[in-house]
């Protein structure tokens, strides 16, 4: 099955920067990757996704760029907040007709103030 | 994106227990998901539950221990059975959004004694 990976494991930056988070997958048959952001005590909240058929999608201050041949996605958040702090994951799906996800383990991101 | 709820939001059971959690959507749905999150790691995927049809569980589950029902195209329910402390977790329900997305719902936060 899918493998997905996902770096860092935590991620500090000071309100104002960028952060940076990176994953990539085992199966180059993989066609959707979509980002979550978890806050605490709440259910993931899709924020972005991107398919194989695209290099790069943005939506205001998030990004997210794909390389299938290296087979890594990266999200982009820029002008950090303090209400982007929370957990990040990505994941990765090989089916359009089971909509199966295999999740990485999620990034813990803290935007310092 | 659709809005779903889940019922209890969080609950506190003995070990040797049953607990069944509800999830509702707004709209109808085909597929609907079950997953859990064990404290501080990423998402599991559990089974899925289509209307009509038996539940498809992944590897790792079965039904003797988190039975599964979906009596119409916006509710299901997942039962623990038997719990352990083991099955202490968050356990989430998603829904599919066509063209391959999940939104998840807040979650039921669990705690085995």
């Amino acid at each position: 099955g899918e493998n997905v990976e996902q770096h860092p494991s935590t991620l500090s930056v000071q309100e104002g920067d960028s952060a940076v988070i990176k994953c990539t997958y085992s199966d180059s048959a993989s066609n959707y990757f979509p980002w979550y952001k978890q806050e605490l005590g709440k259910g993931p909240q899709l924020i972005i996704d991107i398919r194989s058929n695209v290099g790069e999608k943005k939506d205001q201050r998030i990004a997210v760029t794909l390389n299938k041949t290296a087979k890594h996605f990266s999200l982009h958040i820029t002008e950090t907040q303090p209400e982007d702090s929370a957990v990040y994951f990505c994941a990765a799906s090989i089916s359009p007709n089971d909509y199966k996800l295999s999740f990485g383990a999620g990034t813990t991101v803290t935007v310092r103030a | 994106s659709a809005v779903i709820s889940q019922k209890p939001s969080r609950d506190i059971c003995q070990r040797g227990t049953s607990l069944t959690i509800q999830c509702q959507v707004d709209s109808q749905v085909t597929m609907m998901f079950w997953y859990r999150q064990q404290p501080g790691q990423s998402l599991t995927l559990i089974a899925t539950a289509n209307q009509g049809s038996e539940a498809t569980y992944e590897s790792g589950f079965v039904i003797d221990k988190f039975p599964i029902s979906r009596p119409n195209l916006t509710f299901s329910t997942l039962t623990v059975s038997n719990m352990s402390p083991e099955d202490s977790s968050i356990y989430l329900c998603s829904v599919e959004g066509g063209q391959e997305t999940q939104y998840f719902g807040p979650g039921t936060r669990l705690l085995v004694l």
